[in-house]
């Protein structure tokens, strides 16, 4: 078990570049959530995912972000004409659901900081 | 909705003293609670949970948790801190979307510093 992976684990990037990061869950894990971290405050929500369906976003959510997670695996985030209040660490989590059980706790990738210049 | 507020944005302790890092919750129906670690530049690292059951929770790295429903709280306590256990701390609440699955709702988080 390898554990939630992200790429890259740093972005420092322009303002107005799009900016992509991918997410690889625990692979039998089938929900898959989305959230940005600000400094001094905790993770906040954006998406979520189970298996393939994009079944929630969160109001953070602005119409320059987009996500997928296309074969119910991997996920990507993208982000296009970033701004600099873009800037924080994004960070996929991942967690097993089944019908009837839920063991709750979330297993979080290391995240991936961006910098907007 | 679900929210839980942790009060001290940071709690020092001296290494081997007992340590708590404060929470409470406000939820409509049971409760389901949660605390998760951070380290510098690092992703949360899962402790423990209260789903329900006993009011003393046993986690990871000789943490514990004290439920107690009358006062709405879910502190997080080691009987012994260590300078390793310095670090970012949060809880989170379960939530529950209108599609019906869960969401998870995060504190603002407590800087520990065990100093040796």
């Amino acid at each position: 078990d390898t554990g939630v992976s992200q790429d890259p684990r740093h972005k420092i990037t322009k303002r107005g570049q799009n900016v992509t990061f991918r997410c690889d869950p625990i692979s039998e894990h089938n929900r898959l959530y989305w959230y940005r971290q600000t400094l001094g405050q905790g993770p906040e929500f954006l998406t979520y995912f189970q298996n393939e369906a994009q079944l929630e976003k969160s109001r953070l959510l602005s119409d320059r972000f987009s996500a997928e997670r296309p074969k119910g695996s991997f996920s990507t985030l993208e982000i296009q004409r970033t701004e600099q209040g873009d800037s924080a660490m994004y960070l996929c989590a991942s967690s097993l659901g089944q019908a009837g059980y839920n063991t709750g706790e979330l297993f979080f990738g290391e995240g991936s900081r961006l910098t907007v210049l | 909705a679900q929210s839980v507020a942790q009060p001290e944005d940071q709690v020092n302790v001296a290494e081997g003293n007992p340590l708590t890092v404060k929470c409470t919750y406000s939820v409509s129906g049971n409760p389901y609670l949660f605390w998760y670690v951070q380290y510098p530049n690092r992703g949360l690292q899962f402790l423990l949970k209260y789903i329900t059951g006993d009011n003393l929770v046993k986690g990871s790295y000789g943490f514990e948790d004290e439920f107690n429903k009358s006062q709405t709280s879910f502190h997080l306590k080691k009987p012994s801190a260590l300078v390793s256990d310095s670090a970012l701390y949060f809880c989170a609440v379960r939530d529950i979307f209108s599609s019906g699955t869960y969401k998870y709702i995060f504190g603002t988080g407590t800087r520990l510093k065990v100093l040796a």
